[in-house]
């Protein structure tokens, strides 16, 4: 089975800090995402990658940057953690292609005091 | 735009009661359908999908999906349902000029005893 492993079920970080949250996949997929998911908001795109060293902005990537250096990790970087970025942040990766489906990780639940 | 529909953010029925959730999606070319499911603190798992095979899909935990050309939907059943199936679930579409999947707002289920 593929599996995609985020570092941290549950995170406690300051307002300012700099927060890493870390997604690691072991099936070779090409494509990698991050999203959070707000109640009421349901699932947005932060950012995406398509293959190493690539990525393009999602949805709301504002206050996020995202590095991908190899191919089995994507990280999400928050700049200046702010108490508006408490959230559940869910990683996914893909094969590169049409008709495949997305695997997830088990969310990283982030709340910024 | 493209999108995908949920008619319904919040579903209860009662155990051993017909499952119906209802998706839509937005395109005159077929798609590629997902169903997802989210339990409490978890990420998404894949319930099945649609990649133009069968219309009608049948998936884990007894759920199955129809594909309706006609009426751009892909609705989600299960004849009876379990507690068990207590759950959010999400219907996403994947265009075939796109590797990003669309995600619906989500519809969360409730199983009454």
């Amino acid at each position: 089975d593929v599996k995609v492993t985020q570092s941290s079920r549950y995170l406690v970080k300051r307002t300012g800090e700099k927060v890493f949250l870390e997604c690691v996949q072991d099936m070779d997929h090409e494509n990698m995402f991050w999203y959070r998911q707000d109640p009421g908001l349901g699932l947005r795109l932060i950012y995406f990658s398509y293959d190493v060293k690539m990525k393009e902005k999602g949805d709301i990537p504002e206050g996020y940057s995202v590095s991908r250096e190899k191919k089995e990790r994507f990280s999400l970087i928050l700049e200046s953690a702010s108490t508006n970025q408490t959230s559940m942040y869910l990683c996914a990766s893909k094969l590169q292609g049409q008709g495949y489906g997305y695997t997830f990780g088990s969310g990283t639940r982030l709340t910024v005091v | 735009a493209q999108s995908v529909t949920q008619l319904g953010s919040h579903v209860s029925v009662s155990e051993g009661a017909l499952v119906l959730l209802r998706c839509n999606y937005s395109s005159s070319v077929p798609p590629y359908l997902f169903w997802y499911v989210q339990y409490p603190n978890q990420g998404l798992q894949l319930l099945l999908k649609y990649t133009s095979a069968a219309t009608l899909v049948k998936g884990i935990n007894g759920f199955e999906a129809e594909f309706k050309k006609s009426e751009t939907s892909f609705h989600l059943t299960k004849p009876s349902a379990h507690m068990s199936d207590a759950a959010e679930y999400f219907c996403a579409v994947l265009y075939s000029s796109a590797s990003k999947i669309i995600f619906g707002s989500g519809t969360r289920l409730s199983i009454r005893p």
